[in-house]
C-alpha cells in the first residue's frame, strides 16, 4: 500500500487556474475510477471536493474539477480564490478492500 | 444535520491500548459503511480501517492489521476502534468518516478528530 504521489506544493494568483497531480499505479488510480480529492484547512477535518474522478458533491463550486489519464489523476482549481488556500489530498481505491491516500499538496494563493 | 463526534483519544505508553468511539447523528447510521483515517502531526492522511453497515465485514491497513479492531453498535449509532500494542508511530489525529456507497470509499462526512499520542 504505497502512498500516491502528489507535488508537495502548488501556487497561483487569484483568478488563475492551478492543477494538482496524483500519480499511482495500475493497481489503484489506473485500475479504478474511484479517485477522490479532499480539501483540508489548518486544524480542520478534510472536506470531500471530488469523487469518482470527476464528480462534485453538492455545494462544491464548479471551479473544482477532476480528471484522470492512465495512472495519474488531476484536480484543477479555476478562478483561484483566497479561500482555496489549503492542503489537498487525493485518494484511490486500491483493490482488495484497501484505500490509499496521496501525501498531500499545499496550495498557496499568491 | 450530520454529525460525527470522536472521543477516547489521549496519551498512552508504547505497548498500551486505547479505544476510540465515534458517535453519529443526523443519518441512518446502519445504512453506511464507516471508516477510520488518521493523520500524524504535520503529515498526510492514512487510511486505517473500514467496516460495513451491518458490521459483518471489516478491513484494515497492513500497518494496523492484528493490532487494531474496528466494530460498531448500530443500536447506539456508534463506531469503535480498539487499538492494542500501540507504537510511537501510531501517534496521530484519528478521524471517523462515513463511506458513500458506490464511490470507491469516498467520505463526505468527517468528525473533527481525536488525538492519540503514544509516548513514554
Amino acid at each position: 500500500q504505497s502512498a500516491l504521489t502528489q507535488p508537495p506544493s502548488a501556487s497561483g494568483s487569484p483568478g488563475q487556474s492551478v492543477t494538482i497531480s496524483c500519480t499511482g499505479t495500475s493497481s489503484d488510480v489506473g485500475g479504478y475510477n474511484y479517485v477522490s480529492w479532499y480539501q483540508q484547512h489548518p486544524g480542520k477535518a478534510p472536506k470531500l471536493m471530488i469523487y469518482q474522478v470527476s464528480k462534485r458533491p453538492s455545494g462544491v463550486p464548479d471551479r473544482f474539477s477532476g480528471s484522470k489519464s492512465g495512472n495519474t489523476a488531476s484536480l484543477t482549481v479555476s478562478g483561484l480564490q483566497a479561500e482555496d488556500e489549503a492542503d489537498y489530498f487525493c485518494s484511490s481505491y486500491a483493490g482488495r478492500n484497501n484505500l490509499v491516500f496521496g501525501g498531500g499538496t499545499k496550495l498557496t494563493v499568491l | 444535520e450530520v454529525q460525527l463526534l470522536e472521543s477516547g483519544g489521549g496519551l498512552v505508553q508504547p505497548g498500551g491500548s486505547l479505544r476510540l468511539s465515534c458517535t453519529a447523528s443526523g443519518f441512518t447510521f446502519s445504512s453506511y459503511a464507516m471508516t477510520w483515517v488518521r493523520q500524524a502531526p504535520g503529515k498526510g492522511l492514512e487510511w486505517v480501517s473500514a467496516i460495513s453497515g451491518s458490521g459483518g465485514n471489516t478491513y484494515y491497513a497492513d500497518s494496523v492489521k492484528g493490532r487494531f479492531t474496528i466494530s460498531r453498535d448500530n443500536s447506539k449509532n456508534t463506531l469503535y476502534l480498539q487499538m492494542n500494542s500501540l507504537r510511537t508511530e501510531d501517534t496521530a489525529i484519528f478521524y471517523c468518516a462515513n463511506v458513500v456507497t458506490g464511490t470507491g470509499w469516498a467520505s463526505d462526512y468527517w468528525g473533527q478528530g481525536t488525538l492519540v499520542t503514544v509516548s513514554s
